[in-house]
């Protein structure tokens, strides 16, 4: 069984410019969440969505916005980027709600 | 306010048992997660206890005592592949599960 898949792996963004980040979740699972993680630190929870709907909004500014579509993949959005957003952004899906299962994640270098 | 503790670095050897120690406050508690993480790599996960007591997984098992705010992870018979960061997680309550990470805790396995 496929995990969960995220694209792109890599991405160098500018200041201020605007990124989309893909997740596709495990294949039945309809819970989705989003974690950034600086290096050396844990992962900070964003989102989480749940039938396509906003469960959960972690303390991050109304530049990161998220989406998730009819087939549970989802979308995580940021606007007017700063060089602080460099992180690894995780994609987590889960069908229980309990157990959350990561993607590989994506690595954003703002410059 | 949330706050989830753990040792920042250990080290230990090839065979040897090690104990990784973390203490939570939370607002709200909905199971203890440890995941494992390797360098540059995606969290995957390890165990979930939301009962206090000890769970046994092969080589790992995991402790929680929710009067205290603690739990533990034991890794037996270590191997080399065990050389990773560690990370408890609190699920915190609400009608959704988020995670809620302490930095982790970085485990060097030498001959």
């Amino acid at each position: 069984d496929a995990g969960v898949t995220q694209s792109p792996t890599h991405l160098i963004k500018t200041r201020g410019q605007q990124v989309t980040l893909r997740c596709s979740p495990i294949s039945g699972h309809k819970s989705v969440s989003w974690y950034q993680q600086v290096l050396g630190q844990g992962p900070q929870f964003i989102f989480q969505y749940y039938e396509k709907e906003e469960r959960g909004r972690g303390n991050f500014p109304d530049r990161f916005s998220a989406r998730q579509f009819p087939n549970y993949s989802s979308e995580l959005n940021v606007n007017a980027l700063l060089l602080g957003d460099s992180a690894l952004y995780l994609c987590a899906s889960s069908l229980s709600g309990i157990e959350q299962y990561f993607g590989p994640g994506t690595r954003l270098t703002v410059t | 306010g949330q706050n989830i503790d753990q040792p920042t670095e250990m080290t230990a050897t090839e065979g040897a048992i090690v104990q990784i120690n973390c203490t939570y406050q939370t607002s709200g508690f909905n199971g203890l997660f440890w995941y494992q993480q390797h360098a540059g790599e995606a969290p995957t996960f390890l165990s979930y206890n939301v009962l206090d007591g000890l769970e046994e997984k092969g080589r790992f098992s995991s402790f929680l005592s929710r009067s205290k705010g603690y739990s533990y992870l034991l890794l037996k018979e270590l191997q080399m592949k065990d050389s990773a960061s560690y990370l408890c997680a609190v699920g915190s309550s609400g009608g959704y599960n988020k995670l809620i990470f302490g930095a982790g805790t970085r485990l060097a396995v030498h001959p």
